[in-house]
C-alpha cells in the first residue's frame, strides 16, 4: 500500500510566482517529514522537514506546512525560479521505530517557466 | 564537506551475474540505508545499519540480496544471479542521530 502519496506527477509554474506541492499520508506513526529535491543524474537533496508537534517551518523561500488532523503537508517556494526545476519527493518517517527508515511519495516534478 | 559517495556509478551486466556495489557515507555519520528507486516511484527502504550491525531489512531485500558494514564505515550491497527486475537506481544514504538522510549519487543498474 502506498503509504505517502503525491497525486500531481507534474506541476508548471511562471518565475516569480509561487510553487505549491502537496503530499498525503496514510500511517499515524509517521512523526517527521522531509522534502528532497532531485536533479537527473543525481540524488535526492534534502529541503526542509518538519516535525508532527509543528505545523509549519520556515527556511527562506521555502516554507513546509503540516495538516495533521488531514494528514496533509505542502511544501512552498515563493518566488519561484528557474533553478527550482527538478522532482520533488515527499518523505515520512517513524522517528521512534525502524531506524528513522524514509517512505516517500512518487515525486512530482516542478518546471519553473522564465 | 565530503557527501556520500557511491561506486560504481553505472554498472551493466547479464543476467544471472553477481552485481556488488559500495558506499561511503559522510565519516562523522553512524547510521547508513539502502534504497532502490525505479523509473517513476520515489525511493524504496532496502536496509538499514547503526555502525556495523544491520538492525532492519526489508520484505524487498530478497534472499539474493545480502549487504554488509563490516567496520561500521563503508557498507557493500551485492545482488546474486541478477534479474531483469533488479534493473533499478540503487541509492545510499547516511545520518546521524537526530539529522536528516543524505544521499548519494547512486548506481544505476542495467540487466541486458
Amino acid at each position: 500500500d502506498q503509504q505517502v502519496k503525491q497525486n500531481s506527477p507534474s506541476l508548471s509554474v511562471q518565475e516569480g510566482r509561487i510553487s505549491i506541492l502537496n503530499c498525503d499520508y496514510t500511517n499515524s506513526m509517521f512523526d517527521y517529514f522531509l522534502w528532497y529535491k532531485k536533479y537527473p543524474a543525481e540524488g535526492p537533496t534534502f529541503l526542509i522537514s518538519i516535525s508532527s508537534i509543528k505545523d509549519k517551518n520556515e527556511d527562506g523561500r521555502f516554507t513546509v506546512f503540516l495538516n495533521k488532523s488531514a494528514k496533509h503537508l505542502s511544501l512552498h517556494i515563493v518566488p519561484s525560479q528557474p533553478g527550482d526545476s527538478a522532482v520533488y519527493f515527499c518523505a515520512a518517517s517513524a522517528r521512534e521505530t525502524s531506524g528513522s527508515r524514509l517512505t516517500f511519495g512518487e515525486g512530482t516534478q516542478l518546471t519553473v517557466n522564465p | 564537506d565530503t557527501g556520500v559517495s557511491q561506486d560504481p556509478r553505472h554498472k551493466i551486466t547479464k543476467r544471472g551475474q553477481n552485481v556488488t556495489f559500495r558506499c561511503d557515507p559522510i565519516s562523522e555519520h553512524n547510521r547508513l540505508y539502502w534504497y532502490r528507486q525505479t523509473l517513476g516511484q520515489g525511493p524504496e527502504f532496502l536496509t538499514y545499519f547503526q555502525n556495523e550491525a544491520q538492525l532492519e531489512k526489508s520484505r524487498l531485500l530478497s534472499d539474493r540480496f545480502s549487504a554488509e558494514r563490516p567496520k561500521g564505515s563503508f557498507s557493500t550491497l551485492e545482488i546474486q544471479r541478477t534479474e531483469q527486475g533488479d534493473s533499478a537506481m540503487y541509492l545510499c544514504a547516511s545520518r546521524n542521530k537526530d539529522q536528516p538522510q543524505h544521499f548519494g549519487d547512486g548506481t544505476r543498474l542495467s540487466i541486458l
